[in-house]
């Protein structure tokens, strides 16, 4: 069974600096996906990034990339110039490929505040 | 971008009483649902995986006969959540799989209060 662990129940960050939220996970998949989710208080899931297990490369959304360790299984997250809109709760997930049913496998969260 | 709507986003009820909750895909034909549960301050927990003109796929621990899922369209799916208690409070996520398969959408969420 897949696992998905994220170490830091809260973190805060001065607005404009630079944060980095941590992920591992355990699998004996080859291939999957993995995600981070934001949940701001209006409770809406808002997909941040999202990394192909096949990819080499790290994934990257403007202010948002990842560091993606295969052979390690982890999966941080930086948020660069932080603005007081990321503030929420972030969700490292796993899910097998696609066509093997798209279930997700959420970590326990991540607080951040962003602080002015 | 594809949308998924769920009602209500609110939903007070009494004790004893069944709830239905409804996740619809607006745009896309929506071969797969889940149900995810969501209690405060902690991550969303898979409760059923449901798929059009079948039998839902609940997760261990979860209560089948409790938590009816009914996914008859592949734009529609329901939660029915049968003689409600108050340990069944809780906030309720859907997410729908696209047809073509490679993007997950999820809904606005319904926070359930049973008093």
């Amino acid at each position: 069974a897949q696992t998905v662990t994220q170490s830091q129940p809260e973190m805060s960050v001065q607005e404009a600096e630079t944060v980095t939220l941590s992920c591992t996970y355990d699998t004996s998949e080859n291939n999957y996906y993995l995600f981070w989710y934001k949940q701001p208080p209006s409770r809406q899931m808002i997909l941040v990034i999202r990394q192909e297990a096949y990819k080499q490369q790290n994934a990257t959304e403007n202010r948002f990339s990842v560091n993606f360790q295969k052979a390690a299984k982890s999966f941080s997250l930086k948020i660069s110039d932080s603005q007081l809109g990321d503030t929420a709760m972030y969700f490292c997930a796993f899910m097998k490929e696609y066509n093997q049913g798209g279930k997700l496998i959420f970590g326990q969260g991540t607080e951040l505040s962003v602080k002015p | 971008g594809a949308v998924v709507s769920q009602h209500p986003s609110r939903v007070i009820c009494k004790s004893g009483t069944s709830v239905k909750i409804e996740c619809r895909s607006l745009d896309f034909q929506a071969t797969t649902m889940f149900w995810y549960r969501q209690f405060p301050k902690q991550s969303l927990m898979l409760m059923a995986t449901s798929n059009e003109g079948s039998k839902a796929t609940y997760e261990q621990g979860v209560e089948k006969d409790k938590f009816l899922i009914n996914h008859a369209s592949l734009t529609l799916s329901t939660l029915t959540v049968t003689s409600a208690h108050p340990e069944d409070s809780s906030f309720y996520i859907c997410s729908a799989l696209g047809a073509a398969g490679e993007k997950l959408f999820f809904g606005s969420g319904t926070q359930l209060s049973v008093l």
